[in-house]
């Protein structure tokens, strides 16, 4: 299996600009996770999928952020526009959930954002 | 309200010297704890999982964890360390009846001198 599957793995971007970072789950995983990590606040949880439904986006910073899963293979986490203060490593992760009993969650290598 | 609290943030070990790296949790249920780790510019590993059973969790590289429901800790632990273990160690709390987001602590980072 490759594990989870992020890109891009770097991005620089200009404030102001849209930019859209993207997850391929590991096969046969119905939950996705979107975490953000930085060195103030360390790791947050943003956004939580299970079986392609937003389950708990309360962590979602503010309307600037959005994230769709259009099927269980592929998911998308958007600013826009993005602020300097979005900088950090975005990571995501996935798990087999069934009922109230959550497996490991796997998590991509990260994609590092800088916004200038 | 669940939540996790790793006491040290920084800790420095010589090679071949035991590691302990600790973990106090809170929550109110029956929870799941996980140590993960993370090498410079690299994604989060599992290192090992405790959900409900065997008090004391082995996982990879030689690490263990002991689940102590009356102190509330889930301590990471390593006979001896390896330059290789340098890394930043995240301990994780999950309520299964609660949903299933992750809480992480804040992490330590472990040195590891020759």
């Amino acid at each position: 299996d490759a594990g989870v599957i992020q890109s891009p793995r770097h991005e620089v971007t200009e404030m102001g600009q849209e930019v859209t970072l993207r997850c391929k789950p590991i096969s046969g995983h119905n939950s996705l996770f979107w975490y953000r990590q930085t060195m103030m606040r360390g790791l947050e949880l943003l956004i939580y999928f299970n079986n392609n439904v937003p389950i708990d986006d309360s962590g979602m910073p503010e309307d600037r952020f959005s994230a769709k899963m259009p099927n269980a293979s592929f998911s998308t986490l958007k600013i826009q526009p993005s602020e300097p203060r979005d900088s950090a490593v975005y990571f995501c992760a996935s798990s087999f959930e069934q009922g109230a009993i959550s497996d490991t969650q796997y998590f991509g290598p990260g994609t590092r954002l800088t916004v200038l | 309200a669940q939540s996790v609290t790793q006491l040290d943030s920084h800790v420095s070990v010589s090679e071949g010297t035991p590691v302990l790296l600790r973990c106090n949790y809170s929550s109110s249920y029956s929870p799941s704890l996980f140590w993960y780790v993370q090498h410079p510019n690299k994604g989060l590993q599992l290192l090992l999982k405790y959900t409900s059973a065997a008090t004391l969790v082995k996982g990879i590289n030689g690490f263990e964890a002991e689940f102590k429901k009356s102190e509330t800790s889930f301590h990471l632990t390593k006979p001896s360390a390896h330059m290789s273990d340098a890394a930043e160690y995240f301990c994780v709390v999950s309520e299964s009846q609660a949903g299933t987001a992750l809480i992480f602590g804040k992490g330590t980072t472990l040195s590891v001198s020759s």
